[in-house]
């Protein structure tokens, strides 16, 4: 069975700081997706990395996949309290899995 | 693009009653559809994946007569909670992908808006 670490399970910070949330596996995956969900709502897609050592920003969010693609991280540059959220990494495994394999999620607050 | 609806949103059903939830995919063609339940404060958790026209492929340790999931055309799925109970009390996502990756990564899943259900 694969699995995703996800780490830290929960975070608070002032308005301003960085942090880096982290998932780690011993498997290699095909792809890994980063979503974030807001309480009431369904996950919403961030962005996909697929080639190890990928790295992708969206704004102030850096996504790295690592180059064994068994990891990948997720850093928030001068957070705001608009970026608060359950943050949740899956990965698909390599094989042709259609089902991803979900971290159990950062809940991210952060405070104005 | 890549935008995925649930209906309801929210339901509150007496126990022992069926409650159908519907997903339909708006913009593309869904070859798969998944069903989640999410615990509080918890990720998700997999119950079943459906593709078109074929039987769903249930998670082990749910039950496939209770879980009812008909999966008719590219665009819906639902999900029929039968002799709905307290312990059914959920919060149900579906998510939707595709195997045309001109527009969709493969793998990538695309999830509705989920639906809270509540089992008196």
């Amino acid at each position: 069975t694969q699995l995703l670490e996800q780490s830290p399970q929960f975070l608070s910070i002032q308005e301003g700081e960085n942090l880096t949330v982290y998932c780690n596996s011993s498997s290699v995956f095909s792809s890994l997706q980063w979503y974030r969900q807001e309480p009431g709502e369904g996950p919403v897609l961030l962005v996909t990395v697929v080639t190890g050592g990928e790295v992708k920003k969206l704004k102030r969010l850096t996504f790295q996949f690592g180059d064994a693609r068994k990891d990948s991280s997720l850093h928030i540059t001068a957070a705001q309290p608009g970026d608060t959220g359950l943050y949740l990494c899956a990965g698909a495994p390599q094989g042709g899995s259609e089902k991803l394999v979900f971290g159990k999620g950062t809940k991210l607050t952060v405070n104005p | 693009g890549a935008v995925v609806s649930q209906h309801p949103s929210w339901v509150i059903c007496k126990s022992g009653t069926s409650v159908k939830i519907e997903c339909r995919s708006l913009d593309f063609q869904a070859t798969t559809m998944f069903w989640y339940r999410q615990f509080p404060k918890q990720s998700l958790m997999l119950m079943a994946t459906s593709n078109e026209g074929s039987k769903a492929t249930y998670e082990q340790g749910v039950e496939k007569d209770k879980f009812l999931i008909n999966h008719a055309s590219l665009t819906l799925s639902t999900l029929t909670v039968t002799s709905a109970h307290p312990e059914d009390s959920s919060f149900y996502i579906c998510s939707a992908s595709s195997a045309d990756t001109r527009t969709i990564t493969y793998n990538e899943q695309f999830f509705g808006p989920g639906t809270r259900l509540t089992v008196l």
